[in-house]
């Protein structure tokens, strides 16, 4: 069963360009969610996040969107840079602190 | 670095056998998170701690454990290990535990179940 669903598993772009990538979800008690960034052989590390009262949240280059009736997030990043290309993970968290992650988008900037 | 460490990083063993993976928060950090990467089933959350106390429970089998020492580091146990096992193991770390806390990640053990 999975709750949070990353549906493009890869994704090719330009760079300078913008990268959308997105993430929908199945469970209506998510109330924050977050995108972590993940380099081969290292951890993933936080990148944005945005709480379920607000819409949109942005941070540099990076910009979370959420549509709470379509149960859908995406995250923008503008302009894309090389350094950006990795695997991108989206999570939702319910009360009780369990936090759920989708399945990884990978992002290569083409210079 | 995101100040998380954890020991070791990799670690092959065989099918039955027992390992402790070990996690050190980052200075501060009272809440620890271990989580599960695998090649078919994605980042899966396992278990959380919160200064010693079990905070909430994700996917974890009845063949893993886990504790959280006084002095704040942890340790995931895996027993019986058989060769679904092998995977990617995170510990993550946040301040407080609270559900708007930033977790920060480790760099992971990877274990390989032969």
């Amino acid at each position: 069963d999975q709750q949070v669903k990353q549906n493009s598993p890869s994704l090719s772009v330009q760079e300078g360009r913008i990268s959308i990538l997105n993430c929908d979800y199945t469970n209506s008690m998510f109330d924050y969610f977050l995108w972590y960034k993940k380099y081969p052989a290292e951890g993933p590390t936080f990148l944005i996040s945005i709480s379920s009262i607000k819409d949109k949240n942005e941070d540099g280059r990076f910009t979370v969107f959420l549509n709470k009736s379509a149960k859908h997030l995406s995250l923008h990043i503008v302009p894309s840079q090389p350094g950006d290309s990795a695997v991108y993970f989206c999570a939702a968290r319910a009360a009780g602190n369990k936090l759920t992650f989708g399945g990884g988008t990978r992002v290569l900037v083409k210079p | 670095d995101s100040g998380v460490t954890q020991t070791p990083k990799h670690l092959i063993t065989a099918t039955g056998q027992r390992v402790t993976l070990r996690c050190s928060p980052r200075s501060g950090d009272l809440s620890v998170y271990w989580y599960q990467q695998s090649l078919d089933q994605g980042l899966q959350f396992l278990i959380q701690y919160y200064n010693g106390e079990e905070r909430a429970k994700g996917n974890i089998l009845e063949r893993f454990s886990a504790q959280q020492f006084p002095d704040l580091h942890s340790e995931l146990n895996l027993s019986s290990l058989e060769l679904g096992d092998s995977a990617l193991y995170f510990c993550a770390s946040s301040r407080s535990g609270m559900f708007t806390d930033t977790q920060y990640f480790g760099p992971g053990t990877r274990l390989t179940v032969l």
